[in-house]
């Protein structure tokens, strides 16, 4: 079946870096593809977004690059910092079914 | 409170019991979901409400699972006669219907513990 998933489960990087989160997908149906930041104990927090006929979108600190010649988006945080520790999940979003679909997610560790 | 609402925030319940689990959306949104989140994991789709159409159910697990929406506001998974497999944590999330969007708003998560 179709499924959204993730290549690396953690990634440490030092505060002031900038870090890059992969995903890889396989719905190339998907309308919408979705950055999410999960903290511990929370539930997860929408981040960006990026609409499939796009390559490009940039928010405040974040960026989000989706290539769809090889079904791969990813999630460039600029500054890294300590509030930006979390889990992050990737998701694609199918109108027509009203339904979101989550990858595995990756662990975001921020180094002192 | 202005977010999603959920109750109770842990649950703890032995093998066999019933338990229902409550979301409290954000006001106005028409759309409610629950996920299902276990240690670890991404979140696993549940089930699907929109205003006064039927709920897409087809992410229960089993009819052992249920969940309803009453007025199109507050809604209840009920679990019935709990199984171990079943503990993980519950994600409530609501949304403004608008085409082409997945930005959905979630609750903090019921923890579920089945002993």
């Amino acid at each position: 079946g179709e499924s959204v998933g993730l290549h690396l489960p953690t990634l440490s990087v030092q505060e002031g870096d900038n870090s890059i989160i992969n995903c890889a997908y396989s719905n190339s149906a998907s309308d919408y593809f979705i950055w999410y930041k999960q903290e511990s104990g929370k539930g997860p927090q929408f981040i960006i977004d990026i609409r499939s006929n796009m390559d490009k979108r940039q928010g405040q600190r974040v960026t989000v690059l989706l290539n769809k010649t090889v079904k791969h988006l990813s999630l460039q945080i600029a500054a890294t910092q300590p509030g930006d520790s979390a889990v992050y999940f990737c998701a694609e979003w199918e109108g027509g079914e009203n339904k979101l679909t989550f990858g595995t997610g990756t662990q975001l560790k921020v180094e002192l | 409170g202005a977010g999603v609402s959920q109750s109770p925030s842990n649950k703890v319940t032995e093998k066999g019991k019933d338990v229902e689990l409550r979301c409290d959306p954000i006001s106005g949104h028409t759309a409610l979901y629950w996920y299902r989140q276990s240690l670890g994991q991404g979140l696993e789709f549940l089930i699907y409400f929109q205003g006064n159409s039927a709920p897409d159910k087809s992410g229960l697990p089993s009819d052992r699972f249920s969940a309803e929406r009453t007025g199109g506001s507050v809604s209840t998974l009920t679990i019935q006669r709990t199984q171990q497999e079943d503990s993980a944590v519950y994600l409530c999330a609501s949304s403004l219907r608008r085409e082409g969007t997945g930005e959905l708003f979630f609750g903090e998560g019921s923890r579920l513990t089945v002993l």
